[in-house]
């Protein structure tokens, strides 16, 4: 069964430092991956997706994604936070089979200290 | 443009009780599709409706159902509520089937 492992359920970091949010997934074909932010009582918004050609992907909000198929890996990363970024952050993959359907990690909440 | 809307944001129901929840997508969108998102977790895929048929079910048992009507806006109906169902439930559009999914922003249900 397609899964999605997100290893870190919170992480914080200061302003303007680096960040890196992991993600594992477990399917058997190529995947389309995604990353989605999810403030306070919001809904979910894409941060950036790949389905295919460059390993390395970039999105908005100054966010990017690599795309690594030997280690099943799509680890989000940002060189320099703003407190603005604190959120919710879910990876999920996408599957097509009759219908579209996202299989999501359970999410990592991120903190920013001032 | 209009994103998509959901209502009612928030809701109290107790067991039991039946629910009904409404998603309008975004304009010339043809796919709806419902998410279950439990407190603390990533959400979960309830259904995929595209030109008003089913076109995909996730492992939700029966009391939920859903439909698709001509100007493409969806609902989702949970019938015999139980305390588990307390979520938010998101609706996402999509222009075709397979795509980007723009999300609402959700309808919280807390059953009681």
């Amino acid at each position: 069964a397609q899964s999605v492992t997100q290893p870190d359920i919170h992480i914080t970091v200061s302003e303007g430092a680096s960040l890196e949010l992991r993600c594992n997934y477990s399917y058997g074909a190529t995947p389309y991956l995604f990353w989605y932010v999810q403030s306070p009582g919001q809904g979910l918004q894409l941060l950036l997706k790949y389905f295919s050609g460059d390993t390395l992907v970039q999105g908005i909000k100054g966010f990017e994604a690599e795309f690594k198929r030997s280690q099943s890996s799509f680890n989000l990363r940002k060189p320099s936070v703003h407190w603005s970024d604190a959120a919710e952050y879910f990876c999920a993959v996408g599957l097509i089979q009759g219908a579209q359907k996202l299989v999501f990690g359970q999410g990592t909440r991120l903190t920013i200290n001032p | 443009d209009a994103g998509v809307t959901q209502s009612p944001t928030h809701l109290i129901k107790t067991r039991g009780q039946q629910v009904t929840l409404r998603c309008s997508p975004i304009s010339g969108h043809k796919s709806v599709s419902w998410y279950q998102q439990v407190l603390g977790q990533g959400p979960q895929f309830i259904f995929q409706y595209y030109e008003k048929e089913e076109r995909g079910r996730g492992n939700f048992p029966d009391r939920f159902s859903a439909r698709q009507f001509p100007n493409y806006s969806s609902e989702l109906n949970v019938n015999a509520l139980l305390l588990g169902d307390s979520a938010l439930y998101l609706c996402a559009s999509s222009l075709e089937l397979t795509g980007e999914l723009f999300f609402g922003e959700g309808s919280r249900l807390t059953v009681l």
